[in-house]
C-alpha cells in the first residue's frame, strides 16, 4: 500500500523567506506525484504535478518541486513567500497507469506573516 | 477550468437521521467521482469511488451500508450518510478527474466540501 508523509504540520514564515515543505512517499512502483493547495475557505486545487521527465517541476505562483527517486521525496519549494501563500498544502501520490486511488499526506499549514 | 460543486456546504442533523450530500460536475461529464473524508488536522481519506452505471467501490474499512453512494448521472454523484451518529461528523469532499481522463493517474478537481455535524 502506498503512503505519504509530510514532515511539517505547521510552518510560520515571514514574507520573503524561502520555503521548503518535505514530502516522502512509500510505494514500490512508478508513481505520479502532486502538490495540492487549499487556501482559507476555498477548495483544494492543483499546485503542480510530476508524471515523468524532468524531475524539477514548476507549478503556479512560483512554486516548484523536485522528485528525487532515490530518496522517495517530492519536496515543495518557493524562494520567496508572500502573505497570499498562507494556506494548507497537501502532497499526494498515485501509482502510474490506469485507475488508481490518490493517497494524501496529512497536510502542512503554512502561515506567512507580513 | 472544470468545476465541481457540492451541496449542501454544511448540514447539522440529529443522531439517527440520514443526510444526503450531492456532488456535481458543472461543465463536464464525470463517469468516475471520488468521495473523501477529512478529520480535523488530518489528511483526506478516500472513502469510495463512485462509478456511473455501476456499484461504487469502497475502500477497506468503509461501511457501504452506512455510506450509500449513487452515481445517478454523468454529472451527479450522491453520498448518503444513513443513521448518522456524532462520530460521522466530518468534512466530506468529492472530486472528479479532468474531462476525458479517468482514474488516479491524473489530477482531480475537488468540490468545496460539506461540513456534517451530527448532534
Amino acid at each position: 500500500a502506498q503512503s505519504v508523509s509530510q514532515h511539517n504540520h505547521h510552518v510560520i514564515l515571514s514574507e520573503a523567506a524561502s520555503l521548503e515543505l518535505g514530502c516522502n512517499y512509500s510505494y514500490g512502483g512508478t508513481v505520479n506525484l502532486f502538490w495540492y493547495v487549499q487556501y482559507p475557505g476555498q477548495h483544494l486545487q492543483l499546485l503542480l504535478k510530476y508524471f515523468s521527465g524532468d524531475p524539477l517541476v514548476k507549478g503556479i505562483k512560483g512554486f516548484e518541486a523536485e522528485f528525487i527517486k532515490s530518496k522517495f521525496s517530492f519536496n515543495l519549494r518557493k524562494p520567496s513567500v508572500q502573505w497570499s501563500d498562507t494556506a494548507e498544502y497537501f502532497c499526494a501520490v498515485t501509482s502510474s497507469g490506469g485507475y488508481q486511488k490518490v493517497t494524501f499526506g496529512t497536510g502542512t499549514k503554512l502561515q506567512v506573516i507580513p | 477550468g472544470a468545476v465541481v460543486s457540492q451541496h449542501p456546504s454544511w448540514v447539522i442533523c440529529k443522531s439517527g437521521t440520514s443526510v444526503k450530500i450531492e456532488c456535481r460536475s458543472l461543465d463536464f461529464q464525470a463517469t468516475t467521482m471520488f468521495w473523501y473524508r477529512q478529520f480535523p488536522k488530518q489528511s483526506l481519506m478516500l472513502m469510495a469511488t463512485s462509478n456511473e452505471g455501476s456499484k461504487a467501490t469502497y475502500e477497506q474499512g468503509v461501511e457501504k451500508d452506512k455510506f450509500l453512494i449513487n452515481h445517478a448521472s454523468l454529472t451527479l454523484s450522491t453520498l448518503t450518510v444513513t443513521s448518522a451518529h456524532p462520530e460521522d461528523s466530518s468534512f466530506y469532499i468529492c472530486s472528479a478527474p479532468p474531462p476525458g481522463l479517468a482514474g488516479g493517474g491524473n489530477e482531480q478537481f475537488f468540490g468545496p466540501g460539506t461540513r456534517l455535524t451530527v448532534l
